[in-house]
């Protein structure tokens, strides 16, 4: 079983819709977990840090549910500029990254 | 914010060459660098862990005598892909901590390399 488990999709939403990620994760000793952009051939870049209260950050709400191990992220009112593959990353102790395989976005005009 | 910086982000050489790839941290010291790999369509897969002044700590499966790591300084890690061949054509990221674990990570640009 894979560590992360997310859906890789694609997903193909209109502009103005809401969507949803979500990632499972297999390691109940995991700290940290974090929610990625990665556009077309480039390095990925972080969205958000996920908390167990949960937080949002304009159009992007991220959950943690540490009971069930998954992250969530939703996504309002998307924008074209919203395409992107979005990764759930997370961490232990050791600091080092486990990325989920990637959920592909395009925002249909 | 914390800036990583990498060095080259295009390389396309022949089968055989060895290449090097650098991964500097400019605003903050870095103990602990990270050196990621990722094939077409694929998610990051982390290499090995870069520790300034000893030893880099390679994940199973990744060959410590192709992929050389040097992390001779704490703004400075250093990725050298040995006699590369055309597998080993990806994307190369690296990435470091600025704080304790619970902080994100910075990624550099990433460095696309090619073999020919």
């Amino acid at each position: 079983r894979k560590e992360v488990e997310q859906d890789p999709g694609p997903f193909n939403v209109p502009e103005g819709a809401t969507v949803a990620f979500n990632c499972t994760y297999s390691n109940s000793a995991s700290q940290s977990f974090f929610w990625y952009r990665q556009d077309c051939r480039k390095e990925p870049k972080l969205l958000m840090s996920v908390y167990s209260s949960g937080n949002e950050d304009g159009r992007f709400t991220a959950q943690l549910n540490r009971a069930s191990q998954y992250i969530s992220l939703l996504i309002r009112d998307s924008k074209l500029s919203d395409s992107a593959t979005y990764l759930c990353a997370l961490s232990g102790s050791a600091r080092q990254l486990t990325f989920g395989s990637g959920t592909q976005l395009t925002v249909l005009p | 914010g914390a800036v990583v910086s990498q060095h080259p982000s295009w390389v396309i050489c022949k089968s055989g060459t060895s290449v090097k790839i650098e991964c500097r941290s400019l605003d903050f010291q870095a103990t602990t660098m990270f050196w990621y790999r990722q094939f077409p369509k694929q998610s990051l897969m982390l290499m090995a862990t870069s520790n300034e002044g000893s030893k880099a700590t390679y994940e199973q499966g990744v060959e410590k005598d192709k992929f050389l790591i040097n992390h001779a300084s704490l703004t400075l890690s250093t990725l050298t892909v040995t006699s590369a061949h055309p597998e080993d054509s990806s994307f190369y990221i690296c990435s470091a901590n600025v704080g304790d674990s619970n902080q994100p990570q910075h990624f550099g640009d990433g460095t696309r390399l090619s073999i020919l």
